[in-house]
């Protein structure tokens, strides 16, 4: 169980498209989702949180008019990389979380197989 | 900050040799998780441990955490080939849908 789901797992386009990720928790319930950024032989960065019928909220440094986030529902959050240039190819990756559990204990984050897009 | 840093960066072995890997961080957490990432792929979820819990076992992996020290160890017991991958530590201040801080990762590798 906890699958998600993320499409596409690699894109390449040119300078100045915009390029849509989604992330789907395939048999669960997510209310939140978490977007990353890997670039190579590095560790994730988090982008932004991402919350079902709520704005997204992002980490310092992220621009939000370039990385738009949308989660519409319980299991689907998309990231948008609007008028993408090269400086924007990277490894990106969602994870979403079940609901706490009792006493609001942790769960774990369960994560995409990641996007890779290049932009020539 | 409190993103974890894990030592060794990088890691060789021989299948069926074990393999430690530790994380420290700089704050308090509520939990601490470890993850494993195949190359470009995404990340699995291992283990994860509350700040009140000491050890835990799942298979062959044993995780520690030492709150006092800011510390956890990850062992992989009677390695093979397959567990090829690199490991992450992330901690997290609170419970529930927290976001994560990951650490720099252990890139290992096992020879057959």
């Amino acid at each position: 169980g906890a699958v998600v789901s993320q499409h596409p797992s690699w894109v390449i386009c040119k300078s100045g498209t915009s390029v849509k990720i989604e992330c789907r928790s395939l048999d669960f319930q997510a209310t939140t989702m978490f977007w990353y950024r890997q670039f190579p032989k590095q560790s994730l960065m988090l982008m932004a949180t991402s919350n079902e019928g709520s704005k997204a909220t992002y980490e310092q440094g992220v621009e939000k008019d370039k990385f738009l986030i949308n989660h519409a529902s319980l299991t689907l959050s998309t990231l948008t990389v609007t008028s993408a240039h090269p400086e924007d190819s990277s490894f990106y990756i969602c994870s979403a979380s079940l609901r706490p559990g009792w006493g609001g204990m942790a769960q774990p984050q369960h994560f995409g197989d990641g996007t890779r897009l290049s932009i020539l | 900050s409190q993103q974890g840093e894990e030592d060794p960066q990088a890691l060789s072995i021989q299948e069926g040799e074990n393999a430690t890997m530790n994380c420290s961080y700089k704050t308090s957490i509520n939990n601490l998780q470890w993850y494993r990432q195949n190359s470009g792929r995404g990340l699995v979820h291992l283990i994860l441990i509350r700040s009140n819990e000491r050890e835990k076992h799942s298979g062959r992996l044993r995780v520690t955490l030492d709150t006092s020290k800011k510390s956890s160890s990850l062992l992989i017991t009677a390695s093979r080939a397959a567990d090829t991958a690199s490991y992450f530590c992330a901690t997290s201040t609170q419970g529930g849908s927290e976001k994560l801080v990951f650490g720099k990762g252990t890139k290992l590798t096992v020879n057959p």
